[in-house]
């Protein structure tokens, strides 16, 4: 079975400041990987994913995220926080051999302090 | 493009009462999903359907939550009787079928409190 960990619940980081979210996941095989965002009283957003080749993928917002096989972590990153990324965040893994089923991680609550 | 809709968006039940959820999901997607969401927790699935059918609805509790999608479109998700533990945030999600599944689009969600 396909598991999600995410080890920080909390993360405060000041506006202007780099902000990197930890994701590790338990698979047999190489899943597929995904980061979403919950912003409040909304519902998730998809921000990336991976699913093959270049480990390091780009999605909106300015995130991007680096999948390590060796740590088996996806970890999320930003360069420069705004006010507006104070959410939830979230990682997922999928497989095929799972029925294409997403399995979420915990969360990370993001708080920028201006 | 309108996204998922889902209603209503806050209700508030006494125990052993029922209840009922219901999702418009984004036009043209076949796939639909019913998650729970317990404060504090990621989201977890509670049944899928594709088109009319089910999928997999291996962690509903069938003996309380039952779940229809009768003409392949918008769905119900139905607590009968509710418990304290259900409450949560049910979320409404629908995607395109194969690999483009795991590209969910997700309703605002539905908040229910059992008190």
């Amino acid at each position: 079975a396909q598991s999600v960990t995410q080890p920080d619940i909390h993360i405060t980081v000041s506006e202007g400041a780099s902000l990197e979210l930890r994701c590790n996941y338990s698979y047999g095989a190489t899943p597929y990987l995904f980061w979403y965002v919950q912003s409040p009283g909304q519902g998730l957003q998809l921000l990336l994913k991976y699913f093959s080749g270049d480990t390091l993928v780009q999605g909106i917002k300015g995130f991007e995220a680096e999948f390590k096989r060796s740590q088996s972590s996806f970890n999320l990153r930003k360069p420069s926080v705004h006010w507006s990324d104070a959410a939830e965040y979230f990682c997922a893994v999928g497989a095929e051999a799972a029925g294409n089923k997403l399995t979420f991680g915990g969360g990370t609550r993001v708080l920028v302090k201006p | 493009e309108a996204g998922v809709a889902q209603s209503p968006r806050y209700k508030i039940i006494e125990k052993r009462q029922s209840v009922a959820f219901w999702c418009n999901p984004i036009s043209g997607h076949a796939t639909l999903y019913w998650y729970q969401q317990i404060l504090g927790q990621g989201p977890k699935l509670l049944i899928q359907f594709q088109n009319n059918g089910v999928v997999d609805d291996s962690q509903l509790p069938k003996d309380r939550f039952s779940a229809e999608r009768l003409k392949g479109v918008d769905s119900t998700l139905k607590i009968q009787p509710a418990k304290l533990e259900d409450s949560a945030v049910y979320l409404c999600a629908s995607s395109l079928p194969g690999v483009l599944s795991y590209e969910q689009y997700f309703g605002p969600g539905t908040r229910l409190t059992v008190t």
